[in-house]
């Protein structure tokens, strides 16, 4: 069982915008940097943002990523039929020596 | 352009051995911390275990402790994943991926390979 929960599920139509919560503690989220990927169907994952809020080269501006406290978020504008996949966040946790993935939260463009 | 290429997966038998092989390219492969994740079947990713740039620093998922060892081979661009007395829970897709740099703890994996599938069964 994860220790960084995200919402099963979140849903838009097309162009809309859909958030995704990714929930921690301070051994984890609260002091350390949080990531996030994204899984296409059958494919492996691949970095989308990285310290909080930093987009890799070629990574589009539709995907944002802000933290506080111990929370992040994942926003993606603009939804596109190719954005539906799952989506992770993970980062280190200081406590459990380890370092761990969000539930993840699957995404469907209505 | 980086590659991630792993090998050696399969069918085993539980309490079985297993070992992984991740070849990378594209970077320089020695100045990087690296780390294996796995996926089972119709879940979620979970961290199995990383090692820094020079062996120096090791982690390890406490699913897998004492059972996984993970090892580099610098001088031919490699990666590995020793799995001994394997479980029927073990059967994943083990994707190895290249860490943010020679940082420890892990921060994030920027470059994955495609993965390979370990089963274990009877």
């Amino acid at each position: 069982q994860s220790v960084l929960t995200q919402p099963p599920s979140v849903s838009a139509a097309p162009g809309q915008k859909v958030t995704i919560s990714c929930s921690g503690s301070s051994s984890n989220i609260g002091n350390n940097y949080v990531s996030w990927y994204q899984q296409l169907p059958g494919t492996a994952p691949e970095l989308l943002i990285y310290d909080n809020s930093n987009r890799p080269s070629g990574i589009p501006d539709r995907f944002s990523g802000s933290k506080s406290g111990t929370s992040a978020t994942l926003g993606i504008t603009g939804l596109q039929t190719g954005d539906e996949a799952d989506y992770y966040c993970g980062t280190w946790d200081s406590s459990l020596s380890a370092y761990v993935f969000g539930t993840g939260t699957k995404v469907t463009v209505l | 352009e980086v590659q991630l290429v792993e090998s050696g997966g399969g069918l085993v038998k539980p309490g079985g051995s297993l070992r992984l092989s991740c070849a990378a390219s594209g970077f320089t492969f020695s100045s990087y911390s690296m780390t294996w994740v796995r996926q089972a079947p119709g879940k979620g990713l979970e961290w199995v275990s990383s090692i820094s740039s020079s062996s120096t620093y090791i982690y390890y998922a406490d699913s897998v402790k004492g059972r996984f060892t993970i090892s580099r081979d610098n001088a031919k661009n490699s990666l590995y994943l020793q799995m001994n007395s394997l479980r029927a829970e073990d059967t994943a897709v083990y994707y190895c991926a290249r860490d943010r740099g020679d940082y420890v703890p892990p921060e994030y994996f920027q470059n994955w390979g495609q993965g390979t599938l370990v089963t274990v069964s009877s």
